[in-house]
């Protein structure tokens, strides 16, 4: 079982759309969630982190977590073609050294 | 543009040659990383230097040689790599606490440097 796991779609939503990506992971114990973004070229982008259950918003983006059933979230509110890119959920396991695992991503495409 | 910059951004490299990729960072953070990303796979962490010491390697080839000066400054020397070598390298950094050797949490990326091995 991966540590992480997405989607790897694409995803395809219309412009203005909601866009909603999905996240599992298997250590139970893990306590911090990110989002990143990458274009394609690109290197990765902190665009969200959260921590407690529930949503945490940040403009267009909100970040929604649900430990008891391990997943954890990203909408995108009024989707834009510059949205498209590829997200990368990424938890921090914890034990050992805490390290930031990374999901393979799922990619977005938003059409106009 | 983030406060992480690497160079070489493009590497073409024969197997036989010899190479080091540099990242510094800007951020005053004292954890840095190497990442290895090939398509369809996630992100591989590579090296992790925390107060400048080597906390963790994932059983690297030895063909790949991290080395890291000061806090600032990453270094990952090549030596005979293979053509499977070929990826985007990518260098982060964090702040780490080392009291409660809590790091690697908000971690900055740099643009990457394209290898490509022939």
């Amino acid at each position: 079982q991966k540590e992480v796991e997405q989607n790897s779609g694409p995803l395809s939503v219309p412009e203005g759309a909601i866009a909603s990506l999905n996240c599992t992971y298997s250590d139970r114990g893990s306590q911090s969630f990110f989002w990143y973004r990458q274009y394609s070229g690109k290197s990765p982008e902190l665009i969200m982190f959260i921590y407690s259950n529930g949503d945490k918003e940040d403009g267009r983006f909100t970040a929604q977590l649900n430990k008891a059933s391990q997943y954890v979230s990203l909408l995108i509110r009024d989707s834009q073609p510059s949205d498209s890119a590829t997200y990368l959920c990424a938890v921090i396991r914890s034990w050992g050294f805490q390290k930031l695992v990374f999901g393979t991503g799922t990619r977005l495409l938003v059409s106009p | 543009e983030t406060g992480v910059t690497q160079t070489p951004r493009h590497l073409v490299m024969g197997m036989t040659n010899k190479k080091s990729l540099k990242c510094e960072q800007h951020l005053g953070h004292n954890a840095m990383y190497w990442y290895k990303q090939s398509a369809k796979k996630p992100l591989e962490l590579m090296f992790v230097y925390n107060f400048k010491e080597q906390t963790e390697n994932n059983s690297v080839p030895s063909r790949f040689s991290p080395e890291c000066p000061n806090s600032s400054h990453l270094f990952l020397h090549l030596h005979t790599l293979q053509p499977e070598d070929s990826a985007l390298y990518l260098c982060a950094s964090s702040q780490s606490d080392r009291a409660t050797n809590m790091g690697q949490e908000t971690q900055y990326f740099g643009p990457g440097t394209r290898l490509l091995v022939l």
